[in-house]
């Protein structure tokens, strides 16, 4: 089974700044998945990325397969960026089950 | 398009009564799948199938049945409720089973089941 360890569990930033959280998992994976959850409850699919570097607006997703860990930044953050985002992993025996961080709590204040 | 659309929003049962969770999705979706989320804990797979007429168990499948008799629908089945079955449910599909291309998830806005 796959450990998937995020850090920070929890980050505040102004308006503004830079976001970096992490995501390191524990055994081989064939793709990676970076999710955000609104208070409220809906989940988003940010990303899916088995290499290399994607980037959708504001949001940057990175992940070195060496070294089992993946980044997800967020340019000129926003206080609608505050959510809670989540990382899962596939792979690690089993292609079809995911598993997931615990997510990293991310309030943006103005 | 609808998406992934789950049913109910929010369900109170006492323990040992019956219910399903239903899921349906429109996209012609291959993969579909159960989670329940707890606090703490984060996303837990219960149940996925990777097309019509196959299932098979995640990480939490204890006290949870499902069936995929079409590509649209896989429903959950609480077959005996447990307080330690309160939680909240998501259901989410993908194109194709895992991986392949951008093979992102869909999920449904989730059930928020007590059992008291």
């Amino acid at each position: 089974k796959n450990e998937v360890e995020q850090s920070p569990q929890n980050l505040t930033a102004q308006e503004g700044e830079f976001i970096t959280i992490n995501c390191s998992y524990s055994v081989g994976i064939s793709a990676l998945h970076w999710l955000q959850q609104h208070p409220g409850g809906g989940i988003v699919s940010l990303f899916m990325l088995s290499s290399g570097k994607k980037k959708h607006g504001r949001l940057i997703a990175t992940i070195n397969i060496q070294e089992k860990h993946s980044s997800l930044h967020i340019t000129a953050s926003h206080p609608r960026d505050s959510a809670v985002y989540i990382c899962a992993v596939n792979g690690g025996g089993s292609n079809y089950k995911l598993t997931f961080g615990k997510g990293t709590l991310l309030t943006v204040n103005p | 398009n609808a998406g992934v659309t789950q049913t109910p929003k929010f369900q109170v049962l006492k323990t040992g009564q019956s219910m399903t969770l239903q899921c349906a999705q429109d996209m012609n979706h291959e993969y579909m799948s159960w989670y329940r989320q707890d606090p703490g804990m984060g996303l837990r797979l219960i149940h996925y199938s990777v097309g019509a007429g196959i299932t098979d168990q995640g990480e939490v499948p204890n006290g949870y049945n499902v069936s995929r008799s079409t590509t649209e629908d896989f429903p959950l089945r609480l077959l005996s409720a447990a307080p330690s079955q309160t939680s909240v449910y998501f259901c989410a599909s993908s194109y194709k089973a895992f991986p392949s291309g951008a093979n992102v998830l869909t999920f449904g806005a989730g059930s928020r089941l007590t059992v008291l």
